[in-house]
């Protein structure tokens, strides 16, 4: 059965630490992985993950896929209040091609002042 | 211009009732999906759309019963629902990846449903 796992499941840290976030997968036909956010509603791309080795980086925000270890990484430097939410990994990939999604439980950030 | 709205935002309604939620996107996607999304759970796929054609059904109950009338909108309708499927009710649109490429998906900020 395709699965991702992320953790950890929640974290608490105080305004300007770094966060790492992981997130590993057995997914069968790996097309790609993406991160979202997830505030009150709906979740807001960050990034879209398909080869190895190639970060990705936006602002604050970084991530970075290994598919030999079938797994990625977010990373969140100088965090702030506003990144608290909920972050999910999902994989496109299984059986036909149609661009289903499987998340991971998410990785709950709450970032004090 | 990334957005996908979706209506209404709310909904509540009885077992007995007929209602519809409605998604539109104007992207040019022609992929549009249903998640489902229960408290402090992740979303869960229910039906794809591509090409305005069904792709994938979750072995959703037939209760729920999705409808894509153009390229632009995505329905669903639902009649004789369980307390047990209230929830956020998510819409998203891609890129088609029928072609072997993967396209991020963009969600609309959702529907909650409250079945009484």
């Amino acid at each position: 059965e395709d699965k991702v796992v992320q953790s950890p499941l929640s974290l608490v840290v105080h305004e300007g630490d770094t966060v790492t976030l992981n997130c590993s997968y057995e997914v069968t036909n790996f097309r790609s992985l993406l991160w979202y956010k997830q505030e009150k509603k709906a979740p807001t791309f960050l990034f879209m993950l398909t080869s190895s080795g190639i970060e990705k980086k936006s602002g604050r925000l970084s991530s970075i896929l290994d598919k030999k270890e079938l797994s990625s990484i977010l990373n969140i430097t100088a965090t702030q209040t506003g990144d608290s939410a909920i972050y999910l990994c999902a994989v496109e990939g299984g059986s036909s091609n149609t661009g289903k999604l499987i998340f991971g439980q998410g990785t709950t950030l709450q970032v004090k002042p | 211009d990334t957005e996908v709205t979706q209506t209404p935002k709310h909904l509540v309604m009885g077992m007995t009732n007929k209602k519809s939620l409605k998604c539109e996107q104007h992207m040019g996607h022609r992929a549009m999906y249903w998640y489902k999304q229960k408290a402090k759970k992740p979303p869960e796929l229910m039906f794809v759309y591509s090409y305005e054609k069904l792709s994938i059904n979750e072995s959703v109950p037939s209760r729920f019963s999705p409808e894509c009338p153009n390229s632009s909108l995505l329905n669903l309708h639902l009649h004789a629902l369980q307390p047990e499927d209230s929830a956020l009710y998510l819409c998203a649109s891609s890129q088609w990846t029928g072609t072997g490429s993967s396209y991020e998906q963009y969600f609309g900020p959702g529907t909650r449903l409250t079945v009484t």
